[in-house]
């Protein structure tokens, strides 16, 4: 089993360009979740996703928008990238209440 | 609202020596906790979690830690550290569902 996948692993965007972060797990799991992680600020939920179908706000979700493909996969877009999107996104997913298992990040540069 | 305090942001200690992370929450209602550690340039993994049961949880790697209901403390311990274990660790709690808050993170840097 592959886990958590991510792509792309790196990404350097000019502001307002836009892009889209792929996320699929391969674990059956109801719920999926995005995460950026800055320094010093622990992780901050941006989306998720409690099942198939569903998407509500995180923490931090201005800026971006997600869509949940299938239970498989979770998308995470950026209309107009902004320097303060500048960060590393990590996918994760679980089953209710319990852990969450992370892909391994995209990291994201805005210029 | 549940909120997660790492109380130090780094920690340096000698290999071999005894280390302990802290972390305190707050919560009016019962909740799940986590320890997760993430090695440079990679995603988190976990390290151990307390869903309910005894308050001393054993996880992978040798660390265990305490959940103290009273203090609302879930400290992160290990009585002998390796170079290998230079991490970033988070604590994090969860109420009975799929929201989870994670901490600022410990940097935990093992001396030679």
């Amino acid at each position: 089993n592959a886990g958590v996948t991510q792509t792309p692993k790196f990404q350097v965007l000019k502001t307002g360009q836009s892009m889209t972060l792929q996320c699929a797990q391969d674990m059956n799991h109801n719920s999926m979740y995005w995460y950026r992680q800055d320094p010093g600020m622990g992780l901050r939920l941006i989306y998720y996703s409690a099942s198939e179908g569903t998407t509500d706000k995180g923490e931090v979700p201005n800026g971006y928008n997600v869509s949940r493909l299938n239970k498989r996969e979770f998308s995470l877009r950026l209309e107009s990238a902004a320097p303060s999107q500048t960060s590393v996104y990590f996918c994760a997913s679980s089953e209710t209440g319990s852990e969450q298992f992370f892909g391994p990040g995209t990291r994201l540069t805005v210029l | 609202a549940q909120s997660v305090t790492q109380l130090d942001s780094q920690v340096p200690v000698f290999e071999e020596a005894p280390v302990e992370l802290r972390c305190n929450y707050s919560s009016s209602v019962s909740v799940y906790l986590f320890w997760y550690v993430q090695y440079p340039n990679q995603g988190l993994q976990l390290l151990l979690k307390y869903l309910s049961g005894s308050t001393l949880v054993k996880g992978i790697n040798g660390f265990e830690a305490e959940f103290n209901k009273s203090q609302t403390s879930f400290h992160l311990r290990k009585p002998s550290v390796h170079i290998s274990d230079t991490a970033e660790y988070f604590c994090a709690v969860s109420v009975r569902g799929f929201k989870t808050i994670f901490g600022a993170g410990t940097r935990l840097f093992v001396k030679a």
